[in-house]
């Protein structure tokens, strides 16, 4: 079965430089979720988008910006990026957004030097 | 607000030996209850979920949950345990209104021992 593809796996960046990642969501499914996750920690909401408007905002930096494209997927742009940013950024989406599980990306690795 | 709480940070186990991984929610309208398991590098895999109907909810892996409103809790069970299990587990609920957003816990990480 399709399952959410998440791009790049890996992404190593430097201070102050901008990052781009992409998602894919399940075919036919309208809501994506973005989470960070740090080491050690429970991924934290960024942001989330239904039929490709922004449904609900967590604790997305003002650095960072989302949008959801036609074809349903996502990418989350990260400017001026700090050591902070490092982590995992899940990608999730659903079928839709009420009563729906998360189905999650396998994640993009993030190392900001 | 709302919040998810999961007690126990690290439950060490013996192979076969039960288990239960406790998640108590806080929450001023209704929910939807899920447990999501994350293997090392990998992204989180529903285990199971509790939208409404009987309260004993089976899963995947052996693992099963039961939602209990008046204690406001929705733990995780397995009978017998095997190495495979060993990973990190969060509880979490989705919000029945609004935005449906959901709400994670802080996880626990699951060590079964040989």
């Amino acid at each position: 079965a399709a399952g959410v593809i998440q791009s790049p796996r890996h992404l190593i960046k430097e201070k102050r430089e901008t990052a781009t990642l992409k998602c894919y969501p399940i075919p036919r499914h309208d809501t994506v979720y973005w989470y960070q996750q740090g080491p050690g920690q429970d991924p934290q909401f960024l942001i989330s988008f239904y039929e490709k408007m922004q449904s609900d905002k967590g604790s997305i930096p003002d650095r960072f910006s989302a949008q959801q494209f036609s074809d349903y997927h996502s990418e989350l742009n990260m400017s001026s990026l700090e050591l902070g940013d490092s982590a995992l950024y899940f990608c999730a989406s659903s079928l839709n957004r009420e009563n729906s599980p998360l189905h999650f990306g396998n994640g993009t690795r993030l190392t900001v030097t | 607000a709302q919040s998810v709480t999961q007690l126990d940070s690290q439950v060490p186990v013996f192979e076969e030996a039960p288990v239960e991984l406790r998640c108590n929610y806080s929450s001023s309208v209704s929910v939807y209850l899920f447990w999501y398991v994350q293997y090392p590098n990998q992204g989180l895999q529903l285990l199971l979920k509790y939208l409404s109907g009987s309260t004993l909810v089976k899963g995947i892996n052996g693992f099963e949950a039961e939602f209990n409103k008046s204690q406001t809790s929705f733990h995780l069970r397995k009978p017998s345990v095997h190495i495979s299990d060993t990973a990190e587990y969060f509880c979490a609920v989705q919000l029945n209104s609004g935005t449906y957003k959901y709400i994670f816990g802080t996880g626990t990480r699951l060590k079964v021992l040989a």
